[in-house]
């Protein structure tokens, strides 16, 4: 019953470096979500990819970029991470629009 | 964009009260839905809402949907220590043509329940 898988769970990066994030679900959902949380921010929507094929900007899209490789995988990547991304990232997937989101665990960034 | 408030920001109680949290919004939400979030762990959906007025329940946690749809609360009754943890409000759109909801979520409640 694992629903959305998100690795890793920690890292660390210097800035400057580039690292990619990976989600896959297996409740073969339609749309994935990338978010990030902050302190008293709650969560914000990064990008998102409504199906397979297709992936559009959310919120906060500034210095990262997805891949939907299949209908299963969402891939976040850094390409050249800062301090200010220091965050913990999120994936969320849902069957259709309507439907609720479903959460990973979380990947746990510090960027130094 | 859409802001969403929530309140309150954190609660410390004692087990066995019960609690009550809200969310309100500047806009309009086609959908409510509320999560809550343990240390080291995803938001996991508590309770889902879909119409303006909608009461629903799951356990000892009960939800609505407001008329005007720009706001929700959600009430915990007789608070266990399991309860502790971060609760989140957040509204979704949907909009027409596409398929794609958008979550807009609040900044979180903190409950504390001391046994």
């Amino acid at each position: 019953n694992a629903g959305v898988t998100q690795t890793p769970k920690f890292q660390v990066l210097k800035t400057g470096q580039s690292m990619t994030l990976q989600c896959a679900q297996d409740m073969n959902h339609n749309s994935m979500y990338w978010y990030r949380q902050d302190p008293g921010m709650g969560l914000r929507l990064i990008y998102y990819s409504a199906s397979e094929g297709t992936t559009d900007k959310g919120e906060v899209p500034n210095g990262y970029n997805v891949s939907r490789l299949n209908k299963r995988e969402f891939s976040l990547r850094l390409e050249s991470a800062a301090p200010s991304q220091t965050s913990v990232y999120f994936c969320a997937s849902s069957g259709t629009y309507n439907q609720p989101q479903h959460f990973g665990d979380g990947t746990r960034l510090s960027i130094l | 964009g859409q802001q969403l408030n929530q309140s309150p920001q954190s609660m410390f109680i004692q087990e066995g009260e019960d609690v009550s949290m809200n969310c309100t919004s500047s806009s309009i939400f086609n959908t409510w839905l509320w999560y809550k979030q343990e240390p080291g762990e995803g938001p996991v959906l508590l309770i889902a809402l879909y119409k303006a007025g909608e009461l629903t329940s799951n356990g000892r946690l009960t939800a609505q949907f407001g008329i005007t749809r720009k706001d929700s609360f959600l009430n915990i009754s007789a608070s266990i220590p399991s309860d502790v943890g971060i609760y989140f409000c957040a509204g979704q759109e949907v909009r027409g043509g596409t398929s794609y909801g958008k979550l807009t979520f609040g900044q979180g409640t903190i409950l504390t329940v001391h046994p």
